[in-house]
């Protein structure tokens, strides 16, 4: 079983739609987690950390459970602008070595 | 801006050669990793550097090695070229709070 997974994709969905990611990991003692966004041929940006009381910017909210160990990102009244991939990141406890995600590839159009 | 740059951007080699990639950080981010991404797959952890020591590796060959410098620059070493390791290769490093990181644009590196 791979340490993160997440669902390849690509959700293709129009605009103003609302849609959800979930990303699992196996490590029960992983501490920190994140959602990075990667548009087209570009480096991975920073979209949100992902804390046990969940957390909300905007049109986009992130949970995470670690009782079943996945996190999760909710975006609602999607944009053309959010077609991207969404990489999930987890670090163990005490490190600063994180393990990403394959992505989920999201797509969105008019 | 993340105030990382990587050089080169594009990099086309042939097996058995050697490359070495660099990437500049910001004043004060210690920690430096460098990850290679392969098409339609997550970045994978190649190693991190702290204060110039490394201080955690992934699963790569010893081929792939590494060095971090006193003015934040840090270099990425891969010996005898595979076709595979056709990628694109990313470095990061940690902001002060450490755990946020900060990617270059990355490198493209084509191995023929």
């Amino acid at each position: 079983r791979k340490e993160v997974e997440q669902d390849p994709g690509p959700f293709n969905v129009p605009e103003g739609a609302t849609v959800a990611f979930n990303c699992t990991y196996s490590n029960s003692a992983s501490q920190s987690f994140f959602w990075y966004r990667q548009d087209c041929r570009k480096e991975p940006k920073l979209l949100m950390s992902v804390y046990s009381s969940g957390n909300e910017d905007g049109r986009f909210t992130a949970q995470l459970n670690r009782a079943s160990q996945y996190i999760s990102l909710l975006i609602r009244d999607s944009k053309l602008s959010d077609s991207a991939t969404y990489l999930c990141v987890v670090n163990l406890g005490g490190s600063y070595i994180p393990t990403f995600g394959r992505g989920t590839s999201l797509i969105v159009h008019p | 801006e993340t105030g990382v740059t990587q050089s080169p951007t594009h990099l086309i080699k042939t097996r058995g050669q050697q490359v070495t990639l660099r990437c500049s950080s910001q004043s004060g981010h210690n920690t430096v990793s460098w990850y290679q991404q392969a098409l339609g797959q997550g970045p994978q952890f190649i190693f991190q550097y702290y204060r110039e020591e490394e201080n955690g590796r992934g699963n790569f060959p010893p081929r792939f090695s590494g060095l971090q410098f006193p003015n934040y620059s840090s270099e990425l070493n891969v010996n005898a070229l595979e076709l595979d390791d056709s990628a694109l290769y990313l470095c990061a490093s940690n902001g002060p709070g450490g755990e946020t990181q900060y990617f270059g644009p990355g490198t493209r590196l084509l191995v023929l």
